[in-house]
């Protein structure tokens, strides 16, 4: 079963830019992930999809301020142009034996 | 665009069974290129993947949780629905419907619905 890794805060500025991380497990590089947002008092919201070759795909109406990189089993969610509303919890998940598996989530600060 | 929308009582008492019930709209829980899924969020906790169903009605649980679970779809109406049976205040969480892709992705979410259980 892959594990997924996050940090549990992160803090950046308004108008600034910020990486997340997500990294996966030994044996499980090649996975596809997911990045997911949710805002205080709000759902959960997907945010894109993320191939093990680096390519990814944003989500219906995400913008194009949120993208990603890949570095081995690292994979990056980076947030550019920071504005107060996207300060929230963002969650990686994968694929694992017969179900879904999430990371422990990232709080982001927007200071 | 596809939405889902659970819906359900806000409140069950212990020993009772939790029933909620996701509609889809946008979108076909016949589309067999997708999975429907049910994942939870107890209050300052991780998210925790209940199960899955796929259209043709096979459905896949938590090992958890599979002894007091049940997953069903009814593809007349476009919903799928979450039983679990037995509850205790350990099941007070938020709960989401999903769609899940071939890659297991999560790629369409419900807006969550808030279960208590207490009596």
């Amino acid at each position: 079963q892959p594990v997924l890794t996050q940090s549990p805060s992160a803090s950046a500025s308004l108008g600034a830019s910020v990486n997340l991380t997500c990294t996966l497990s030994g044996g499980h590089v090649s996975y596809v992930i997911a990045w997911h947002q949710r805002q205080s008092e709000k759902g959960l919201r997907y945010l894109m999809k993320f191939n093990s070759d680096g390519s990814h795909a944003r989500g219906d109406g995400i913008a194009d301020r949120f993208s990603g990189s890949i570095s081995g089993a690292e994979r990056y969610l980076t947030i550019s142009s920071l504005q107060s509303e996207d300060e929230a919890v963002y969650y990686c998940q994968t694929w694992g034996i017969g179900m879904g598996v999430f990371g422990g989530g990232t709080k982001l600060t927007v200071l | 665009q596809v939405q889902l929308q659970e819906s359900g009582p806000g409140l069950v008492k212990p020993a009772q069974t939790l029933s909620l019930t996701c509609t889809v709209s946008g979108g076909s829980v016949s589309d067999g290129d997708y999975y429907w899924s049910w994942i939870r969020q107890p209050p300052g906790k991780d998210l925790e993947w209940i199960g899955y169903i796929y259209y043709s009605g096979n459905a896949y649980y938590n090992p958890s949780l599979k002894s007091r679970l049940t997953i069903s779809v009814d593809t007349s109406s476009n919903q799928f629905s979450l039983n679990l049976n037995s509850v205790t205040d350990a099941d007070s969480a938020v709960y989401y419907c999903a769609r899940g892709d071939d890659y297991g992705i999560i790629d369409h979410w419900g807006q969550g619905t808030l279960v208590t259980v207490s009596s």
